[in-house]
């Protein structure tokens, strides 16, 4: 059963960059499946931030690019989220999943780390 | 690109069923057989309940259904349960540029 771990800096200034890590454990991330990361503003929605695959390719949500990357490092079976140019607007519950390329559905999550941008 | 609309909120009582709608545009929902549908409890993660418009992960109730017309899906809930209380988001596979969109997500409360 794949787990997936998310960590990093629950707090960043403003102007600053996020940086949140997936650890993977129960698959490989050298598999046929995508990685993405999804965010939620408190009291709002989910939102798709981008994903990338064992080959480095990614894919990202037009209003982030620019802002986001995102990419795997297959010898530590994890992946990686950067956003920088933080504002406020940008403080959310983060969370990493594992998506299904062929149906495009994300069939596994991160438990979330929430993270806020205040100085 | 847009959220996918769902309603705010639907409620029901016990044992009842209740439809929960998501509308998209012939760029997302109409244009793929991509439908998800994720289930939210307060604090916790989301969780895929339907994939590919009615499709159900093994170990979801077959209470959970998931059906698709035009540009519009739809998740049924039959036979509502207390723990069936959650909030609901659909999502679809958009192609190319936007390749992912959400639903707004609907709050489901069991009266």
């Amino acid at each position: 059963q794949v787990q997936l771990q998310e960590s990093g800096p629950r707090l960043v200034k403003p102007s600053g960059t996020l940086s949140l890590t997936c650890a993977v454990s129960g698959a490989s991330v050298s598999t046929t499946h995508w990685w993405s990361w999804v965010r939620q503003s408190p009291g709002t929605g989910l939102e798709w931030i981008g994903e990338v695959y064992q080959s480095g390719t990614s894919n990202y949500n037009p209003s982030l690019k620019g802002r986001v990357t995102i990419s795997i490092d297959k010898s530590k079976n994890q992946f990686s989220l950067m956003l920088n140019s933080v504002t406020a607007a940008d403080t959310a519950v983060y969370y990493c999943g594992r998506v299904v390329g062929s149906g495009s559905y994300v069939d596994s999550w991160g438990q979330g780390t929430l993270v806020t941008v205040s100085s | 690109q847009s959220a996918l609309t769902q309603p705010a909120s639907v409620s029901g009582s016990p044992g009842q069923s209740i439809t929960i709608s998501c509308a998209g545009t012939s760029s997302d929902v109409g244009s793929y057989g991509s439908v998800s549908w994720y289930q939210q409890h307060p604090g916790k993660a989301p969780k895929l309940i339907i994939y590919k418009v009615d499709y159900r992960p093994s170990g979801v109730s077959n209470r959970f259904s998931g059906s698709k017309s035009g540009n519009r899906a739809s998740l049924t809930i039959s036979g509502l349960q207390a723990e069936d209380e959650a909030d609901y988001y659909c999502c679809s596979y958009a192609g190319g540029y936007t390749h992912y969109v959400f639903g707004t997500g609907t709050r489901v409360t069991v009266l």
